[in-house]
């Protein structure tokens, strides 16, 4: 069965410097969602998508952005990184309509570098 | 404030079930209890969520007790795959919106050979 896709797998940039991540969910789900886990923490959400719009916001910082395509794959704009900003992220995919209970679908994740 | 309350870690045999509890006394009556998974670096994976009832699929058991106050998952012949970092979260069923799960502390189970 298809799953979330998320390119690259890896990427290293350096401070300052911008990264987009990409994430292509599952066949005829409509909802994505952004996770960030830093080494040894726990995934922290940071946004989700519903149906193209903005639904649900966590822990984002304002340097990034995000957001749902017509095609329903999402894009994590990162910009000015920061070391800090170094950790595993990942997207997960669902769907959203009314009457579905959530269940995520996560990719491999896509693990940033910042030198 | 943390919403459920999780051992760090715990051992287990490997062909012996797997018990991992689960307290969630402050849990709201429209929120579902979910366990998802992650082995190492890997994306978390959904094994199983429920209301009130007990519900069981083909990768574990989820038993919540009546006050729905706790729960506890069970894998039946744990294997040494199973070692991962097991997470319990509560959540509101958001019907159509796309709420994000919060991801708090899980357990570590470790199968031991």
């Amino acid at each position: 069965a298809a799953g979330v896709i998320q390119s690259p797998r890896h990427l290293i940039k350096e401070k300052r410097e911008t990264a987009t991540l990409k994430c292509y969910p599952i066949p005829r789900h409509d909802t994505v969602y952004w996770y960030q886990q830093g080494p040894g923490q726990d995934p922290q959400f940071l946004i989700s998508f519903y149906e193209k719009m903005q639904s649900d916001k966590g822990s984002i910082p304002d340097r990034f952005s995000a957001q749902q395509f017509s095609d329903y794959h999402s894009e994590l704009n990162m910009s000015s990184l920061e070391l800090g900003d170094s950790a595993l992220y990942f997207c997960a995919s669902s769907l959203g309509r009314t009457g579905v209970e959530e269940k995520l679908f996560f990719g491999s994740g896509t693990q940033l570098s910042v030198l | 404030d943390a919403k459920t309350t999780q051992p760090p870690s715990m051992d287990c045999a490997e062909g012996r079930a797997a018990n991992l509890p689960c307290n969630h006394s402050t849990i709201s009556g429209n929120e579902y209890v979910y366990w998802y998974r992650q082995i190492h670096s890997q994306g978390p994976q959904y094994i199983i969520h429920g209301l009130k009832n007990n519900e069981t699929n083909e990768m574990a058991s989820l038993i919540i007790t009546e006050d729905r106050k706790s729960s506890t998952l069970i894998l039946p012949h744990a294997t040494l795959r199973d070692t991962a970092v097991y997470y319990c979260i509560v959540s509101v069923f958001s019907g159509g919106g796309a709420d994000g799960l919060t991801f708090g502390k899980g357990t570590h189970l470790i199968i031991q050979p």
